[in-house]
């Protein structure tokens, strides 16, 4: 079955510093891949979405990475900032009865410190 | 827009009680999905919707029910509450629009059944 692992449960980092963030996933090739953020109490919410023919995406001071021969993306918050602490979850696009639907990762929890 | 709207936030429930999970939203989005989030383990799908009158069974759909009469609104049933669905329960609407694909989530509502 599909799995999906992030790199740890809990991440500090240094504000200032850049955040990589690890999605690896087995079993699956996936056209898409997404990552949210989610702060405590809350709903995720939509950061960026890559395609399988896409090797890097940036939005501001967020970048993604898509390998998809390591099965792997990475998620990189640049000049991280105390306000970017929040849990982080991949998500993978599987075709499921009348379309695609996303598979979830358990998350990253970071820790910006100032 | 108010966006993805859930109710209630929060709920307890006796085993073997029955309730419904309100979900709507304003943005027209023919996707609708409802997920449950557990500790370590991601989100997982429990039910989603093509559009009004169509729906199908996710990664975890025993014990609940849904049905979708109308672009607004997905409500998730419980038939018969047990302690293995207490979780936090999301509700997302979503589209594609060519090669854009986002996907919204609501605020959630954390239940508890004894």
């Amino acid at each position: 079955s599909q799995k999906i692992e992030q790199n740890s449960e809990a991440l500090n980092i240094q504000e200032g510093k850049t955040a990589t963030l690890t999605c690896n996933y087995t079993n699956y090739s996936p056209a898409y891949l997404q990552w949210y953020r989610q702060d405590p109490g809350r709903g995720p919410v939509f950061l960026l979405l890559i395609r399988e023919n896409e090797k890097e995406k940036r939005k501001e001071r967020l970048k993604v990475t898509f390998d998809t021969t390591l099965k792997q993306s990475l998620f990189h918050i640049t000049a991280s900032q105390p306000a970017d602490s929040a849990t982080y979850l991949c998500a993978l696009d599987i075709p499921r009865g009348y379309g695609q639907n996303f598979v979830f990762g358990p998350g990253t929890r970071l820790s910006v410190l100032p | 827009n108010a966006g993805v709207t859930q109710t209630p936030k929060f709920q307890v429930l006796k085993t073997g009680q029955s309730m419904t999970l309100q979900c709507a939203q304003d943005m027209n989005h023919e996707y609708m999905s409802w997920y449950r989030q557990d500790p370590g383990m991601g989100l997982r799908l429990i039910h989603y919707s093509v559009g009004a009158g169509i729906t199908d069974q996710g990664e975890v759909p025993n014990g609940y029910n849904v049905s979708r009469s109308t672009t607004e609104d997905f409500p998730l049933r419980l038939l018969s509450a047990a302690p293995s669905q207490t979780s936090v329960y999301f509700c997302a609407s979503s589209y594609w629009e060519g090669l854009r694909y986002e996907q919204y989530f609501g605020p959630g509502t954390r239940l508890t059944v004894t």
